[in-house]
């Protein structure tokens, strides 16, 4: 079964630094996303890409955060310069249509020390 | 803000019972509705999806959508002691995003 897939499962960085988080969508998916939760939070949104370009993004994406499809199978998610409120599961979506289900990858863990 | 609002819980049922989960939400325009299970320190994961009013019946889940009441609701039959997880609303609102709730945590007994 398809399935969306995150790359690290866990990664800690020093504040200040910068992180790239690495998803593969699912193959034939055209709308990708990122969620973030806090430990003990709501799943949040962050943004949301189609056809090359950002749809719709989040307060909380601000000018810190970018994302980008550099090929034809990766999506990220590049935090400039992470704080330690940046530390939560962040989970990468996709979905084959507009506003229709959203499958999610496994998260990776964001630990800003 | 849009809000979708959910009893946080814990929902303890017996194990063989039905589970209700409801879940209000606060944009009229909402379009389109979801129902994922989380268990802890996993990923969200969809077991229902409902665009339209009226029951929608997948196995032993059953999704609910009453619009004019803004009100979502999932049931669960034969419970599971293996169904013991958070399930969370989502609702998507016309753009391309998931409006999430807080998620109900549900406890199944042996």
């Amino acid at each position: 079964e398809p399935e969306v897939t995150q790359t690290p499962s866990h990664q800690v960085t020093q504040m200040g630094q910068e992180v790239i988080l690495r998803c593969v969508p699912i193959s034939n998916h055209l709308y990708f996303y990122w969620y973030r939760q806090i430990l003990g939070q709501k799943v949040e949104f962050l943004v949301s890409f189609y056809n090359n370009e950002i749809s719709e993004k989040s307060e909380i994406f601000d000018d810190q955060f970018s994302v980008e499809r550099p090929d034809g199978s990766n999506f990220t998610l590049k935090i400039r310069s992470t704080k330690l409120e940046d530390s939560a599961m962040y989970f990468c979506a996709s979905s084959g249509q507009r506003n229709t289900e959203a499958f999610f990858g496994q998260g990776t863990r964001l630990t800003v020390v | 803000q849009k809000e979708v609002e959910q009893n946080s819980g814990p929902l303890s049922v017996p194990e063989g019972a039905i589970a209700s989960l409801n879940c209000t939400y606060s944009d009229r325009g909402s379009q389109s509705f979801f129902w994922y299970r989380q268990y802890s320190g996993k990923s969200p994961e969809l077991i229902m999806s409902i665009y339209s009013n009226g029951d929608k019946e997948d196995g032993r889940f059953t999704a609910q959508l009453n619009k004019a009441s803004q009100y979502v609701s999932l049931l669960i039959r034969d419970s599971q002691p293996s169904d013991s997880a958070t399930y969370l609303c989502a609702v998507n609102t016309g753009f391309q995003k998931l409006v999430f709730g807080t998620g109900t945590r549900l406890l199944v007994s042996p």
